[in-house]
């Protein structure tokens, strides 16, 4: 079964530091993949997306993630995280051959003025 | 404004009763989704509906059902059967293809007693 881990289950940091968030996928297949980000106190939203192309891609907010195929891996990154980052991250997979996306556990970022 | 919304906000039952939470999307999605969200668990898929009058079950579905009456409409039934009901639980919607990203409602908390 496809499954997708996100190593980082609570991330803390400061403001202006750099972030990574790992996400690594299992599937042998060609996938799309997703970041999303949950505010305190609201709905899911889309940060990036990749579907082919140049693996790094550039979302809202100054955030970025690199697909690389070898190590079915899609990492988010920051160079300087701001405190209105706060929020909880989730990665997620949809196959091309399938209908269904696969969310990893979530990540929470706390970031501290 | 186009979006998904869920309704209540928070929802409290008694053990041994079904409950029906509401999900109305005006996007003109053909997909819509159920997740339930668990800390540290992340998302799961509960039900998805691609065509009106159709559905599929996703990882989760047992003590849940679904209709998908009206293409605006997707409401989630967590019945009695339900092991672990109690849960946060999120509607979203697509446009149909692997491209397509997921709308996320606001959700719904279920508090079952």
């Amino acid at each position: 079964a496809q499954s997708v881990s996100q190593h980082n289950h609570h991330v803390i940091l400061s403001e202006a530091a750099s972030l990574e968030l790992g996400c690594n996928y299992s599937y042998g297949g060609t996938v799309n993949l997703f970041w999303y980000v949950q505010y305190p106190g609201q709905h899911l939203q889309l940060l990036l997306k990749y579907f082919s192309g140049d693996p790094l891609v550039k979302g809202i907010k100054g955030f970025e993630a690199e697909f690389i195929k070898s190590k079915f891996s899609f990492n988010l990154r920051k160079p300087s995280v701001q405190w209105s980052d706060t929020a909880e991250y989730f990665c997620a997979v949809i196959p091309r051959t399938g209908n269904q996306f696969y969310f990893g556990t979530g990540t929470s970022l706390t970031v501290i003025p | 404004d186009g979006g998904i919304t869920q309704s209540p906000k928070y929802l409290f039952r008694k053990e041994g009763q079904n409950v029906t939470l509401s999900c109305e999307q005006n996007l003109n999605h053909d997909a819509m989704y159920w997740y339930r969200q668990d800390p540290g668990q992340g998302l799961r898929l509960i039900y998805y509906s691609q065509i009106v009058n159709d559905f599929q079950k996703g990882d989760i579905a047992e003590g849940y059902s679904v209709s998908r009456e009206k293409k605006e409409s997707f409401p989630l039934t967590v019945t009695s059967a339900q092991k672990n009901p109690t849960a946060f639980y999120l509607c979203a919607s697509s446009i149909l293809g692997q491209n397509s990203p997921l709308h996320f409602g606001n959700g719904t908390r279920l508090t079952v007693t």
